[in-house]
C-alpha cells in the first residue's frame, strides 16, 4: 500500500459528460502528480501541484483541469469526454526534494462509451 | 533535452535466472536521479529503487540493484534470483535536479518469468 488513495477505482460515462477524478496524497507529502496511461502505453504527465500551487504542466489538454485543495488533496476534472480519453489516470506524492520518489495511487481506470 | 531509452521492449525469462532491464538516459545536467517502477498485471506502478548521480555505490534493495554506469548514462536494473510474480511492466525514469522537477519515463519493459 503506497499510501495515496484514489476514487472512484473505475469510472465509466459516455462521450461529452465531465467527471472528476480525486486523490489523497501519503501523509505528508506536499507534491501531487496526475498521469495518464492509455492503453499498452507509457506514462504522460499531465500537472503537478505543490502545497496547493501548480508547480508544472504536461500534456494538458484545455478540457482538463486540475487543482490542490488546501488539505493537500487533488481533483482532475475532465469535460467534454472522447472516446481516446479512456486510460488508466495516476495520482502520485511525494516528499520534497529532488531525490524523492513518487508514490502511486492505484489509478482511476476510466472507459468512455 | 532530456530522454530515456528502454530498448528491450519484451523479456522471456526462465524462473530463478537473473534479469537485467537496461535504461540509457540522455542529459547535460550533472545532478539527476534514475528510478525504477514496476507495474504488474493488476495495473498499480511501485517504487522499487533509486540511484543518485552522486552516489558512489550501485543502490541495492533486496533482489534489485542497479548497474550504474555513468559514463556510459546507463542504468540498468538487475533483478537477482527472478520469480513469478515479477512478471511486469518495468518503467526507468529520470529527474535532472538543476534544471527540472519533472520525471521524464520510459516506454517500459515487458518482463515475463517462464516456470
Amino acid at each position: 500500500d503506497s499510501g495515496v488513495t484514489q476514487t472512484p477505482k473505475h469510472l465509466i460515462t459516455a462521450t461529452g459528460q465531465r467527471v472528476t477524478l480525486r486523490c489523497s496524497p501519503r501523509s505528508g507529502d506536499l507534491s501531487v502528480y496526475w498521469y495518464q496511461q492509455s492503453l499498452d502505453q507509457g506514462l504522460q504527465f499531465l500537472i503537478q501541484y505543490y502545497n496547493g500551487e501548480e508547480r508544472a504542466k504536461g500534456n494538458i489538454l484545455e478540457r482538463f483541469s486540475a487543482q490542490q485543495f488546501p488539505d493537500l488533496h487533488s481533483e482532475l476534472n475532465l469535460s467534454s469526454l472522447e472516446l481516446g480519453d479512456s486510460a488508466l489516470y495516476f495520482c502520485a506524492s511525494s516528499e520534497t526534494g529532488v531525490s524523492q520518489p513518487q508514490h502511486f495511487g492505484d489509478g482511476t481506470r476510466l472507459s468512455i462509451l | 533535452a532530456q530522454k530515456i531509452t528502454q530498448t528491450q521492449p519484451g523479456m522471456f525469462v526462465q524462473e530463478k535466472e537473473a534479469v537485467t532491464l537496461d535504461c540509457t538516459y540522455d542529459t547535460s545536467d550533472q545532478s539527476y536521479g534514475l528510478f525504477w517502477y514496476k507495474q504488474p498485471s493488476s495495473g498499480e506502478m511501485i517504487f522499487l529503487i533509486y540511484q543518485g548521480s552522486y552516489d558512489e555505490q550501485n543502490a541495492t534493495e533486496g533482489r534489485y540493484s542497479l548497474n550504474f554506469q555513468k559514463a556510459r548514462k546507463s542504468a540498468n536494473l538487475v533483478i537477482s534470483a527472478s520469480q513469478l510474480g515479477d512478471s511486469a511492466m518495468y518503467f526507468c525514469a529520470m529527474r535532472d535536479f538543476d534544471s527540472n522537477y519533472q520525471l521524464i519515463w520510459g516506454a517500459g519493459t515487458k518482463l515475463i518469468i517462464k516456470p
